[in-house]
């Protein structure tokens, strides 16, 4: 089952806009992760945040987390047409061993 | 290895056919996952391994579903008696342990006709 939900579903923005997705959960984290997937195959590791962490920095990617809200967001600053992907959050539940499940992701798309 | 790597890298089967998908992990990770997604979707959890044991398998389906991982590094999905609704890209993760990234292969897509 899916523990995570993102939101958008679907975001079509401007090359050089800045592009906000958010995912929300349910029950408590260790740690979130964010990937981006290209193509319905590989997906790609962008940043993990842990549960006593706020904020990170990733280049022009930058994951906020506020576990009082349950909730979760990924800014893509200036983005480029090869942002163009779907993007995922993955919750590893504090009452878990080391699972970790996926929400149902973000398409986003830049345009050129 | 460099990644994680999943083979074949596309698998079309009969139904009723017996499949068997491959993960090498990245060499040292202990944990490895399974995850199916389906077109539109995020992916599922299937089931997990710390070392060679499955401490997790409560994604799989149905009984359908196996999964192995003798020397705690290679693991082996294995479907029977496959059906359509198996059709799906089946991915692999490993990590080192709890709380650091998970990488994943490129998947094997997986066709049942």
């Amino acid at each position: 089952s899916q523990q995570g939900e993102e939101d958008p579903q679907a975001l079509s923005i401007q090359e050089g806009e800045n592009a906000t997705m958010n995912c929300s959960y349910k029950t408590s984290i260790n740690n979130l992760q964010w990937y981006r997937q290209n193509s319905g195959r590989g997906l790609v590791h962008l940043i993990l945040i842990r549960s006593n962490e706020r904020e990170k920095h990733s280049g022009r990617l930058r994951v906020t987390l506020d576990t009082s809200k349950k909730s979760s967001s990924l800014l893509i600053t200036a983005s480029r047409a090869a942002d163009t992907a779907s993007y995922f959050c993955a919750t590893a539940l504090s009452n878990t061993g080391n699972q970790f499940y996926f929400g149902t992701g973000t398409s986003l798309t830049v345009i050129p | 290895g460099a990644g994680v790597s999943q083979t074949p890298s596309n698998k079309v089967t009969e139904k009723g056919k017996y499949v068997e998908l491959r993960c090498d992990p990245i060499s040292g990770h202990t944990a490895l996952y399974w995850y199916r997604q389906s077109l539109g979707q995020g992916p599922e959890f299937l089931i997990y391994f710390q070392g060679t044991g499955a401490a997790d398998d409560s994604g799989l389906p149905n009984d359908r579903f196996f999964a192995v991982r003798p020397e705690g590094s290679v693991s082996t999905l294995k479907i029977q008696r496959t059906e359509r609704g198996d059709s799906a890209v089946y991915l692999c993760a490993s990590r080192l342990g709890q709380g650091t990234e998970a990488f994943f292969g490129q998947g094997t897509r997986l066709t049942v006709v």
